[in-house]
């Protein structure tokens, strides 16, 4: 079953606005990661939270977890319309074989109009 | 970071045909992973592509249908066979190397 559940599933902004996406999961995790996908292209990796942080930033984005209520969010600030794109949250379980696959999240579509 | 070269890039096939997907890593990778992704959804795994030996495959998704091989730790195909429109996805590979995760492009399969 899949793991992680993203809400909005659809997010539409003005350019330079900030775009905030969620995401929750279901069980115990080591890591997780959020991705971005181009209009059903591969999967470019954003940015990784271990399990024991609570809070990480990359440029424009803000990634925190909360393992106690199984949730992370995803915030994007001062946003462009390059950032038009599905966002995906991505959990696994670590430590070892099967533990490595990744789960996914249903996913956001965030449209920045320019 | 390791970089999948995954292709085809896109492909219309009839129903009842087969297709190959391959995917080569640049460098070695400890896993990798065959995923679909169906229209308008998220990604769901396959399988665990194993090196040398037969893939382990998630519920729902069986050898006959989806056989993978995996003969070195660069190199992984994923073969879907006898096509129906129900096929028609994004299929993606994926690999795990000492600094995380990284993705093919992608092949958009569509079956008439």
């Amino acid at each position: 079953s899949q793991q992680g559940e993203e809400d909005p599933q659809a997010l539409s902004i003005q350019e330079g606005e900030n775009a905030t996406m969620n995401c929750s999961y279901k069980t115990s995790i080591n890591n997780l990661q959020w991705y971005r996908q181009n209009s059903g292209r591969g999967l470019v990796h954003l940015i990784l939270i271990r399990s024991n942080e609570r809070e990480k930033h990359s440029g424009r984005l803000r990634v925190t977890l909360d393992t106690s209520k199984k949730s992370s969010s995803l915030l994007i600030t001062a946003s462009r319309a390059a950032d038009t794109a599905s966002y995906f949250c991505a959990t696994d379980a670590g430590s070892g074989g099967s533990n490595y696959k990744l789960t996914f999240g249903k996913g956001t579509l965030l449209t920045v109009n320019p | 970071s390791a970089v999948i070269s995954q292709k085809p890039s896109r492909d219309i096939c009839q129903r009842g045909t087969s297709l190959t997907i391959q995917c080569q890593v640049d460098s070695q990778v400890t896993m990798m992973f065959w995923y679909r992704q169906q229209p308008g959804q998220s990604l769901t795994l396959i399988a665990t592509a194993n090196q040398g030996s037969e893939a382990t495959y998630e519920s729902g998704f069986v050898i006959d249908k989806f056989p993978i091989s995996r003969p070195n730790l660069t190199f992984s195909t994923l073969t879907v066979s006898n096509m129906s429109p129900e096929d028609s996805s994004i299929y993606l590979c994926s690999g795990l190397y000492n600094d995380g995760y990284t993705f093919g492009s992608g092949t958009r399969l569509t079956v008439v």
